[in-house]
């Protein structure tokens, strides 16, 4: 069964420091990795994804992230942080089968807290 | 236009009511989904349609239904409600594809909060 961990419940980080936020996964193969960003009272949006190629992915905001395989890792990460880019970060993993009942699996979430 | 849209946002019921969230995406997506979210803000998937059909069921109390008219619309009839049943439930959609574009992004709406008395 695929999971995903996050092991952070909160960072802290002052502005303009780089951040990283962890995440490990666990699933059959090669995965789909994703990563989401939830402001309050609102819905998740998407960050970035990794599919296939090189091992570091850009996304929105400035963000980017790592997929490391033999560490089964994929953190998020940003030179300078702002403290707009505080919020919950969701890393979710989603298996490569053609299956319809494959589904996209999100890890317990790490708030993340910039301070000015 | 808003890309999925969940009514009502708020919802403040008493235990062993009868309420329904309803869900509509302008995407032309073909799979929609229910994901509830905990007070620990921990998301859980429920329900997952594709093109009308049923494609996931999580270990979900039978209170709960999932019912989808057409591929644009996913609604949520919950029965004889629970405390425990209290939270924000997400509405998504995606593309579902083959090979890399199986990597579908989700789309979710803003979340329709579940208080249950």
């Amino acid at each position: 069964a695929q999971s995903v961990a996050q092991p952070e419940d909160q960072v802290n980080v002052a502005e303009g420091n780089p951040l990283t936020v962890k995440c490990t996964y666990s699933v059959s193969g090669n995965p789909y990795l994703f990563w989401y960003v939830q402001y309050p009272n609102r819905g998740l949006q998407f960050l970035l994804k990794y599919i296939t190629g090189d091992n570091l992915v850009k996304g929105s905001y400035g963000f980017e992230a790592e997929f490391n395989k033999s560490q089964t890792s994929f953190h998020l990460k940003k030179p300078s942080a702002l403290v707009s880019d505080s919020a919950l970060y969701f890393c979710a993993v989603r298996d490569r089968t053609y299956s319809s009942a494959s589904k996209i699996i999100f890890g317990s979430g790490t708030r993340l807290s910039i301070r000015p | 236009d808003t890309a999925v849209s969940q009514t009502p946002k708020y919802l403040v019921t008493q235990m062993g009511n009868d309420k329904s969230i309803k869900c509509e995406q302008n995407l032309g997506h073909d799979t929609m989904y229910w994901y509830k979210q905990d007070s620990k803000k921990f998301l859980k998937i429920m329900f997952s349609y594709n093109n009308k059909e049923l494609i996931i069921n999580e270990t979900v109390p039978n209170r709960f239904s999932p019912k989808s008219p057409d591929k644009a619309h996913l609604n949520l009839h919950i029965n004889s409600l629970e405390l425990g049943d209290s939270a924000v439930y997400f509405c998504a959609s995606s593309q579902r594809g083959r090979g890399f574009s199986g990597a579908n992004v989700l789309t979710f709406g803003a979340g329709s909060r579940l208080t249950v008395l």
